[in-house]
């Protein structure tokens, strides 16, 4: 079946580091990616997307590159602030399964230092 | 205008009692989930539905029933809490295959 599996947490950075939350995938066809956040009390809110291998989502500075070869889909973003600590969710939609709902990782909490 | 609404946003409740939470849209999305989130495992699906009537289970059903009696209105019911029920409850919206969701803001239900 699908699965994703992304680095333990918390990661803890210095405002203006640089930031790298790795995600792999399992998947039996080819599916979408998704990067989700979560800020405390909140509900998750799509970060960005990718449909296809070799396609970039990007979306408020963060960027993830879809690997088909690595089954990898990692979240970057060149220089962190304070107000990105929150709760990160890769998932993936495998439509070849037949199946609509996302499947999830079990998350990677940021916190970012000032 | 959020678009997806869960409430009650908090509840307490005994265990054995039954609990009734609710996930209404104005989106007019066929597709609608829901989720339970605990610390160590992320997100896991518990129901989900395509349609008016039209409901299958997701990896974590068991304990809970739902209904779809209206495109807007999605009904996830704990027949009777048990205090591992104790969760955040997600609803989550999708207008077709493929897309991602929009997600509610969550319901944290405490079973004593």
């Amino acid at each position: 079946g699908n699965s994703v599996t992304q680095m333990e947490g918390p990661v803890t950075l210095s405002e203006e580091a640089f930031l790298t939350i790795n995600c792999t995938y399992t998947a039996t066809g080819y599916p979408s990616l998704f990067w989700y956040v979560q800020y405390p009390g909140e509900g998750l809110q799509l970060l960005l997307k990718a449909t296809k291998a070799d396609d970039k989502g990007s979306n408020k500075g963060f960027e993830a590159t879809y690997r088909k070869e690595t089954t990898s889909f990692h979240l970057e973003k060149g220089s962190v602030q304070v107000s990105d600590s929150a709760v990160y969710f890769c998932a993936l939609s495998d439509l070849d399964t037949g199946r609509r709902a996302l499947t999830f990782g079990s998350g990677t909490r940021l916190q970012v230092q000032p | 205008d959020a678009g997806i609404t869960q409430s009650p946003r908090h509840k307490v409740t005994e265990t054995g009692t039954p609990v009734t939470l609710r996930c209404h849209q104005t989106e007019n999305h066929r597709y609608m989930y829901w989720y339970r989130q605990d610390p160590g495992h992320g997100l896991r699906l518990i129901h989900y539905s395509y349609g008016v009537k039209d409901t299958d289970k997701g990896e974590v059903s068991d304990g809970y029933s739902v209904s779809r009696s209206k495109t807007e209105d999605f009904l996830l019911t704990l027949e009777s809490a048990t205090s591992s029920q104790t969760s955040v409850y997600f609803c989550a919206i999708q207008r077709q295959r493929g897309d991602g969701y929009t997600f509610g803001s969550g319901t944290r239900l405490t079973v004593v």
